[in-house]
């Protein structure tokens, strides 16, 4: 299996533009995450979804963020307006099962808003 | 609810000295504990992991981790450091929600090796 897979890398935008950033998870893993790392705040959990369902948004930080997951192998995360605070680097993460098992994570898209 | 509290943002050792990255954690319920690794731009990759049975568990790359419930604690040890080694570490905790469960982090040790 090819990992965790997001997208971009890397992206830079201007303040108030819509972002999207993209995720597949492994295949056959039932739950995917969504998280936030800087500098200031660390790791902090966003979202997460069992089975393509949100369980828990309550670290969504504004209704700017918004993320969706259509089906079993794709998920986004969207800012809309984006700001400047928003920078930092985005990771998605998926397991099979919540309780005792690790998260597989992607290798993060940085995010500039600028 | 479990959390976890690493202690020390930064620490700085000898190529071949002992490595000891400390993590306290707080749990009413028998915790499941995690240390990742963070290498400069990739995403985290797990090191080892504590559920249930042996107290002292051994990960990749030569890391073990002792829990110690009288402590609250579960560091992670390396008996000699290699430049390789330089990374973030996390330590993590599974989060019992009513609802459904999640892996929460501390706030990660940043790990320099010396020559």
């Amino acid at each position: 299996d090819a990992g965790v897979i997001q997208s971009p890398r890397h992206e830079v935008t201007e303040m108030g533009q819509e972002v999207t950033l993209r995720c597949k998870p492994i295949s056959g893993h039932d739950y995917l995450f969504w998280y936030r790392q800087t500098m200031m705040r660390g790791l902090e959990l966003l979202i997460y979804f069992n089975n393509n369902v949100p369980i828990d948004d309550s670290g969504m930080p504004e209704d700017r963020f918004s993320a969706k997951m259509p089906n079993a192998s794709f998920s986004t995360l969207k800012i809309q307006p984006s700001e400047p605070r928003d920078s930092a680097v985005y990771f998605c993460a998926s397991n099979r099962l919540l309780m005792f098992t690790e998260a597989f994570f992607g290798q993060g898209t940085r995010l500039t808003v600028v | 609810a479990q959390s976890v509290t690493q202690l020390g943002s930064h620490v700085s050792v000898s190529e071949g000295a002992l490595v000891l990255l400390r993590c306290n954690y707080s749990s009413s319920v028998p915790p499941y504990l995690f240390w990742y690794v963070q290498y400069p731009n990739q995403g985290l990759q797990l090191l080892l992991k504590y559920t249930t049975g042996a107290t002292l568990v051994k990960g990749i790359n030569g890391f073990e981790a002792e829990f110690k419930k009288s402590e609250t604690s579960f560091h992670l040890t390396k008996p000699s450091a290699h430049m390789s080694d330089a990374a973030e570490y996390f330590c993590a905790v599974i989060r019992q929600m009513e609802y459904g469960n999640k892996l929460v982090f501390g706030a990660g040790t940043i790990l320099r090796v010396k020559s």
